[in-house]
């Protein structure tokens, strides 16, 4: 089974820290997207990539940065962390770009 | 943009019922995804479709793409089955898949 592991579960940052959220998957896919979920919205897509050190933003870019320096890992970083970005950040890979998704199990971010 | 609207929103059922979750979307798609997301956060695949029907198990998922629309049918609903059900529609144009709000299915014993 192709597993995507997010870093950390539960996490609790300070206003104005740079988070980094970690998304490691094991089955060389070519295609990685970090979503956020909040409640009565769905997921919507922060940025993407469909290749080593590609990027492509999605709906809600702004506060958010990435990184792809290698195939199975995707990075999401929050430059300076604010109260609006409490939210539940789910990772995504797929194999090719017409593919179903494989999701991690979530990292539930809270900035106080 | 695709807009996408599921019904409906919350749904309890007995445990033993038919049960039917509708998607529709507003764009020409290629593809469809149906994904579960238990308590906690986990989100799985359920399917992947752009045409007809497709079963697994108690699951059975439709796509019209003419009328634009889904259906994801559960069979003898079991308590397990209780979870929050989204759909993604893939629009022609683009990289993503754009998602639904999901609906929330409790299946009560």
């Amino acid at each position: 089974d192709v597993k995507v592991t997010q870093s950390s579960r539960y996490l609790v940052k300070r206003t104005g820290e740079k988070v980094f959220l970690e998304c490691v998957q094991d089955m060389d896919h070519e295609n990685m997207f970090w979503y956020r979920q909040d409640p009565g919205l769905g997921l919507r897509l922060i940025y993407f990539s469909y290749d080593v050190k590609m990027k492509e933003k999605g709906d809600i870019p702004e506060g958010y940065s990435v990184s792809r320096e290698k195939k199975e890992r995707f990075s999401l970083i929050l430059e300076s962390a604010s109260t609006n970005q409490t939210s539940m950040y789910l990772c995504a890979s797929s194999w090719r770009v017409n593919y179903g998704y494989t999701f991690g199990s979530g990292t539930r971010l809270t900035v106080v | 943009k695709n807009e996408v609207e599921q019904s409906p929103q919350n749904l309890t059922a007995q445990e033993g019922e038919f049960i039917t979750i509708n998607c529709s979307y507003s764009v020409g798609i290629s593809a469809l995804h149906w994904l579960q997301q238990h308590p906690g956060g986990g989100i799985v695949s359920l399917f992947m479709l752009s045409s007809g029907k497709k079963k697994h198990g108690r699951l059975i998922a439709t796509i019209n793409i003419q009328e634009k629309h889904s259906s994801l049918h559960i069979t003898a609903s079991h308590p397990r089955d209780s979870a929050v059900y989204i759909c993604a529609p893939r629009p022609n144009t683009g990289n993503q898949f754009y998602f639904g709000t999901g609906t929330s299915l409790t299946v009560i014993p």
